[in-house]
């Protein structure tokens, strides 16, 4: 799979366990991001990446921690997670932005999650 | 903050007929409002984007139009087609130095045959 690709694709845990997700982008970009999609909510825009330097955090709760060791990798881990964190998880990337200037987001296919 | 509002939240047509998305916006300093779609089970994909120096684009049957001054952008589907049928979202976002997205909640499209 080429693009932006997400693992796992599916993710159950209970709420006291850890675990990452993992975005990789091939497409040569520069900003890395992490959205949460959930049932009847807009995408909620949760972590943004430039050059491997967060430059948003958007009011998320610190049981999600991203982390971004270069350009290409986007990583984000959860510990003790709650019911209602149950969603989609979608990574995207693209240029980062200029100073007059807007780019493509590009999506990966997402992580299911499901906290119990 | 940005706020987007989006409707209609669902929307059935006949194959063949055209359909029309509307979403508004509260910051007049967006500059750029892409379109997505959605269809079930894959990622959202950029279908037509427009920034604020233009009041239309097309492309093939999809075209979108936007109105600064009374700050909303519709998305304009003609001769739709059952693979059509997905959620499209709406965003705007400005230039902060990143870019941040701001999408709307959805809007269902059914085609049917």
């Amino acid at each position: 799979e080429t693009g932006v690709t997400q693992t796992p694709r599916h993710l159950v845990m209970g709420m006291t366990n850890k675990k990452s997700l993992k975005c990789e982008q091939h497409l040569g970009h520069n900003a890395m991001y992490w959205y949460k999609q959930s049932a009847k909510k807009p995408l909620e825009l949760m972590f943004v990446y430039n050059f491997k330097e967060q430059t948003e955090n958007n009011s998320v709760p610190s049981r999600f921690s991203p982390e971004c060791p270069n350009s290409s990798h986007l990583f984000l881990h959860l510990h003790t997670l709650q019911p209602e964190d149950s969603a989609l998880y979608l990574c995207a990337s693209s240029q980062a932005p200029g100073r007059t200037t807007q780019e493509t987001q590009y999506f990966g296919p997402g992580t299911r999650l499901l906290v119990l | 903050g940005e706020n987007v509002e989006q409707h209609p939240s669902t929307l059935s047509v006949q194959e063949g007929d055209s359909a029309v998305i509307k979403c508004t916006y509260s910051d007049s300093a967006s500059n750029y409002f892409p379109w997505y779609k959605q269809e079930l089970g894959k990622r959202p994909q950029l279908i037509i984007d427009i920034r604020s120096n233009v009041g239309e684009k097309k492309d093939q049957r999809i075209a979108v139009t936007l109105n600064k001054t009374a700050k909303h952008f519709s998305l304009h589907i003609t001769e739709t087609q059952p693979e059509d049928s997905a959620v499209y979202f709406c965003a705007a976002s400005m230039n902060t130095g990143f870019q941040k997205l701001v999408f709307g909640t959805g809007t269902r499209l059914l085609v049917s045959p």
